[in-house]
């Protein structure tokens, strides 16, 4: 079983609607987590942490669910520059990160 | 503020000859890595320093594969020889503590 799962999408969404996606992963020990995006061709860049309670960024929000082993991304009132690809990450008991393979999101005008 | 630098960009070289790929991190960020990203196998952890120190290498995939960080500000990926399968994008990253900062990668193809 893969470390971290993600369905791959896509997700085709109208500008304006909201959209939401799951991670799993398997390692109960994980200590941190993180979305990153990931343009077409450009590097992965840092989304936002999670924090245990959730927490929003602007019209992002994320969720953790320890018991489950999962954490989600809510985006809200989509624009097309959200269109990307939506890498979960996770970090067990030391520096390096685990990656999900991605979501990706498609928002259509 | 400068991020992470990678050279070059785009690197297409022919099977059995040497590639090297350079990165200097953020300034002040005590970990650097190294990524492969491709189409089948995603992004994967190649090698990770902290203070200059190669800590885990064990997603190097083999002798072909070196990487050196002779001081805080520099850091090197060599593949010697290269073969087609090392087409990939590599990403260099770097980090004070748990979030890691991207280069802009090395879109290397071996033809």
């Amino acid at each position: 079983r893969k470390e971290v799962e993600q369905d791959p999408g896509p997700f085709n969404v109208p500008e304006g609607a909201t959209v939401a996606f799951n991670c799993t992963y398997s390692n109960s020990a994980s200590q941190s987590f993180f979305w990153y995006r990931q343009d077409c061709r450009k590097e992965p860049k840092l989304l936002m942490s999670v924090y245990s309670s959730g927490n929003e960024d602007g019209r992002f929000t994320a969720q953790l669910n320890r018991a489950s082993q999962y954490i989600s991304l809510l985006i809200r009132d989509s624009k097309l520059s959200d269109s990307a690809t939506y890498l979960c990450v996770l970090r067990s008991n030391d520096y390096k990160l685990s990656f999900g393979a991605g979501t990706t999101v498609t928002v259509r005008a | 503020d400068a991020g992470v630098i990678q050279s070059p960009r785009h690197e297409v070289t022919e099977m059995g000859q040497e590639v090297t790929l350079r990165c200097k991190p953020i300034s002040g960020h005590d970990y650097l890595f190294w990524y492969r990203q491709t189409m089948m196998r995603g992004l994967e952890l190649l090698i990770y320093f902290n203070n200059n120190v190669p800590i885990d290498d064990s997603g190097m995939p083999e002798d072909r594969f070196s990487a050196k960080m002779p001081n805080a500000s520099f850091s090197t990926l060599k593949i010697q020889p290269s073969e087609p399968r090392d087409s990939a994008v590599y990403f260099c990253a770097s980090s004070l503590r748990y979030e890691q900062y991207f280069g802009p990668g090395t879109r290397l193809t071996v033809t």
